[in-house]
């Protein structure tokens, strides 16, 4: 089955502890995003990943890290965790885009994080 | 990205038809309109695009206006699990970043 999954789903931390979300996907994608989504803010891109070894800042970067060693895996970061980091993080996958794709994305379950 | 208006909420009863309009009143030639669902903090799912033409898909219809500057999402036998919030996003054709608004909250009546 085609699908994005997530790790942990749910996680409660202290601040400072760093932590690591790891994202999977098994559809081949070479692009693959993270947003995070706060109520009354939406989902807002952190970081995306054209390709292995390309990485790029999306609009809310700051105290996130992420990496792209290998195609299938996108894991996100956080290493001195804050409490305005508390939120709902999804990851997104999809195909490049050629003449005949369109820019479907493929979404994770979700990691609602708590940070203490 | 063109900006994306969406009454917040709206409900319809079970079977009929549900009709969400988006306002894209500054769309450019080049940007599609997709729309997304998402159910209950779930990760958003894809429904359909469009540029120009109307489409259809297993899942919903979507009008787009001659003009362009608004559509339709139409989920014709609206059922429970439809209820969820639906977001309209105009993005070019050259970019990969959703840029989500705050949607549509529909709610199915039985």
């Amino acid at each position: 089955e085609a699908q994005v999954t997530q790790n942990p789903r749910y996680l409660i931390t202290v601040t400072g502890k760093k932590l690591t979300v790891t994202c999977s996907q098994n559809m081949n994608h070479e692009y693959m995003s993270w947003y995070r989504q706060d109520p009354g803010l939406g989902l807002r891109q952190i970081y995306y990943s054209m390709n292995v070894e390309v990485t790029d800042k999306g609009d809310v970067p700051e105290g996130y890290k992420v990496s792209r060693k290998e195609k299938r895996n996108f894991p996100l970061i956080l290493e001195s965790p804050s409490p305005n980091q508390t939120s709902l993080y999804f990851c997104a996958s999809s195909q490049l885009r050629t003449v005949s794709s369109y820019n479907e994305q493929f979404f994770g379950p979700g990691t609602r994080l708590t940070v203490l | 990205d063109a900006k994306t208006t969406q009454p917040p909420s709206m409900d319809c009863a079970e079977g009929r038809a549900a009709n969400l309009p988006c306002n894209h009143s500054t769309i450019s030639g080049n940007e599609y309109v997709y729309w997304y669902r998402q159910i209950h903090s779930q990760g958003p799912q894809y429904i359909i695009h469009g540029l120009k033409n109307n489409e259809t898909n297993e899942m919903a219809s979507l009008i787009i206006t001659e003009d362009r500057k608004s559509s339709t999402l139409i989920l014709p036998h609206a059922t429970l699990r439809d209820t969820a919030v639906y977001y309209c996003i105009a993005e070019m054709d050259s970019s990969y970043k959703l840029i989500f608004g705050s949607g549509t909250r529909l709610l199915v009546r039985p």
